[in-house]
């Protein structure tokens, strides 16, 4: 267990939707970061928060947008959904920066129909 | 631009053999290198990491990795192999730029351990 959390676990839903995407941080990590794992793409970076203030964007589309609250807690809204935004989605979460290690949760499973 | 490359996509090893997964990076300055093992229905966990000083780094499980900064390479090893290492494996390099940092992650490779 890493300590990290992240809900629904599985989540179906149509295209042209929009969905919510919630991850909670080990407790005293102020870093989360948000991660796409698919078939056709692998595992890609999509954004980074540090202490509610956005720090690094990698492949995010506009369609994405994440945040982080004061509780730290960070959620990632896909909206417009596509059959290719089929993915697991993880979120990690650190104390601070790149030489700290990332925990990862378990993912959450979006399936698009 | 950053970039991982895992040339192996699946590898098969008998329990108890050696084993050598292979990474080759594509980075401007000295790396942050990472190795992350995914077990199915898991998240990723890390298995070592390397930033600076010795170059050989050992890691939980039993694992070790070595960069080779000729080579631009961070292979992963582990002298005997469980059937637990059954797992995917990741090589990831990190970036450190002004304000940012993230991580890009090789393909994997999938470690299938026969008995």
């Amino acid at each position: 267990d890493s300590g990290v959390t992240q809900t629904p676990k599985h989540l179906i839903t149509a295209t042209g939707q929009r969905v919510t995407l919630r991850c909670s941080p080990r407790s005293g990590d102020l870093s989360v970061y948000w991660y796409q794992q698919s078939l056709d793409q692998g595992l890609q970076f999509l954004i980074q928060y540090y202490n509610g203030e956005e720090r690094a964007k990698g492949n995010i589309l506009e369609r994405f947008s994440a945040q982080q609250f004061p509780d730290l807690h960070s959620e990632l809204n896909l909206s417009s959904l596509e059959l290719g935004d089929s993915a697991l989605y993880f979120c990690a979460s650190s104390l601070a920066g790149l030489t700290d290690t990332q925990y990862f949760g378990p993912g959450t499973r979006l399936t698009v129909l | 631009a950053q970039s991982v490359t895992q040339p192996d996509i699946h590898i098969t090893v008998s329990e108890g053999a050696s084993l050598e997964l292979r990474c080759n990076y594509s980075y401007g300055a000295t790396p942050y290198l990472f190795w992350y093992v995914q077990s199915p229905g898991q998240g990723l966990q890390l298995l070592l990491k390397y930033f600076s000083g010795d170059t050989l780094v050992q890691g939980i499980k039993g694992f070790e990795a070595e960069f080779k900064r000729s080579q631009s390479s961070f292979n992963l090893r582990k002298p005997s192999v469980h059937w637990s290492d059954a797992a995917e494996y990741f090589c990831a390099v990190g970036a450190e730029q002004t304000g940012a940092n993230n991580l890009f992650f090789g393909t994997g490779t999938r470690l299938t351990v026969i008995p």
